[in-house]
């Protein structure tokens, strides 16, 4: 069975920092990777997902992950935080056998702080 | 494209008493999941629909809950004699391709509260 794990449930950054969202999977076939912000109150929004063309995956509001399989990771990164970007964040991978559900994480709450 | 809707967007009721949710997907999109989220927690998969056929349903939905997609479009969640641990936010979410790398497009949710 596929899974994602996200580890630590909340991160606090400076404006301005660095920003390190982790996530691990458990997957016996190739995954396919998402990750997707929720703003309050709202849906979850796409920011970027490994399709196994490029390991290094850019996706919108500055935000990039890396796949690496050897470590079965596929952690978020953006260089410069900005307050806009607190909210939760999650990690999920596409179940291949089943209809392509996804399975997510537990999410990561991101707390931006001047 | 107006993207996933779903209404209501909030709904309180009281324990017992039945419950309806719509969502309205993407046009075009023949896939349509529906998740719930509880606090603190990430969505969990409920069931999907190809066109109006339903193909999968997972373990948390009762026998409380149905799901139908008339002719492939819009799509119902039914909650009966709901209890205070069907509390959560319900998501829907569309997509039209077949493929695992395939874009699931998510809808506000709508948020159950039950007293």
């Amino acid at each position: 069975a596929q899974s994602v794990t996200q580890l630590g449930s909340h991160v606090s950054v400076s404006e301005g920092a660095l920003v390190l969202l982790r996530c691990n999977y458990s997957s016996s076939v190739p995954p396919y990777l998402f990750w997707y912000v929720q703003y309050p109150n709202q849906g979850l929004q796409l920011l970027l997902k490994y399709t196994s063309a490029a390991t290094l995956v850019k996706g919108i509001n500055g935000f990039e992950a890396e796949f690496k399989k050897s470590e079965t990771s596929f952690h978020l990164t953006k260089p410069s935080a900005h307050m806009s970007d607190a909210a939760e964040y999650f990690c999920a991978v596409s179940d291949n056998g089943g209809y392509n559900k996804l399975i997510f994480g537990a999410g990561t709450r991101l707390a931006v702080h001047p | 494209d107006t993207g996933v809707s779903q209404d209501p967007r909030h709904k309180i009721t009281k324990r017992g008493q039945n419950v309806t949710f719509r969502c309205d997907p993407i046009s075009e999109h023949n896939r349509l999941y529906w998740y719930r989220q509880t606090l603190g927690q990430g969505p969990e998969f409920l069931t999907y629909f190809q066109n109006e056929a339903q193909l999968e349903k997972s373990r948390l939905l009762s026998d409380r809950f149905s799901a139908e997609r008339p002719k492939g479009s819009f799509s119902t969640l039914e909650i009966q004699r709901t209890e205070q641990g069907d509390s959560a936010m319900y998501l829907c979410a569309s997509l039209a391709g077949s493929a695992s790398t395939d874009t699931q497009y998510f809808g506000p949710g709508t948020r159950l509260t039950v007293l």
